[in-house]
């Protein structure tokens, strides 16, 4: 089946310092892979996206790669801030499901000054 | 362009009660799907609708069911609830649904089962 698997958090992190979440899919179809983020309170926000294999998505300083080799869309920042602390849910769409999004479970990224 | 909008934004019901919650797409959308969020089971996908027919349908029981109206609207209606029916249930639209597009979300309905 289709199904996607992020890192376990949460994840403590001072500001300033690299972040790396980790996501890695398996999907009988050709999926397109995103990544949301979802602050205390409100709905998922969309970071960035990848449509195909050896793609960038990139954002907020924030980037991920589609790595078909490997099945993974990993997530990095190179200096994080306070107000980036909030959950972020890597997620994928095969190519005939257009409107099905699957989702991880979630990392809590917790950032402090 | 107005985002996605979901009314209510709270409700609070009682087993074996039914409930309807809306959402509006961002204008010009015609696909809106629903998801259910919850601390154990995360965000699982419900169903999708598309010029007003459902296209993809996740593994809910059939007491979960939605709609879509002409101008792409879309209701999703919960009956006979249970305790475990309780959480953030996220509305989502896109421009035509398809794998590259992107899904804007609503800031979903907390519904809370008693």
């Amino acid at each position: 089946g289709n199904s996607v698997t992020q890192m376990e958090g949460p994840v403590t992190l001072s500001e300033e310092a690299f972040l790396t979440i980790n996501c890695t899919y398996t999907a009988t179809g050709y999926p397109s892979l995103f990544w949301y983020v979802q602050y205390p309170g409100e709905g998922l926000q969309l970071l960035l996206k990848a449509t195909k294999a050896d793609d960038k998505g990139s954002n907020k300083g924030f980037e991920a790669t589609y790595r078909k080799e490997t099945t993974s869309f990993h997530l990095e920042k190179g200096s994080v801030q306070v107000s980036d602390s909030a959950v972020y849910f890597c997620a994928l769409v095969i190519y005939n499901q257009g409107g099905k999004l699957i989702f991880g479970q979630g990392t809590e990224l917790s950032v402090k000054p | 362009k107005a985002g996605v909008t979901q009314t209510p934004r709270y409700l609070i019901k009682t087993r074996g009660q039914q409930v309807t919650l809306s959402c509006s797409p961002i204008s010009g959308h015609r696909s809106v799907s629903w998801y259910q969020q919850t601390p154990g089971q995360g965000l699982q996908f419900l169903f999708e609708y598309f010029s007003e027919t459902q296209r993809n349908k996740g593994n809910f029981p059939g007491r979960f069911s939605g709609r879509q109206f002409s101008n792409s609207r879309s209701e999703m209606n919960v009956s006979t609830l249970e305790l475990g029916d309780s959480a953030l249930y996220l509305c989502a639209s896109s421009s035509d649904g398809t794998s590259t597009d992107t899904q804007y979300f609503g800031p979903g309905t907390r519904l809370t089962v008693l």
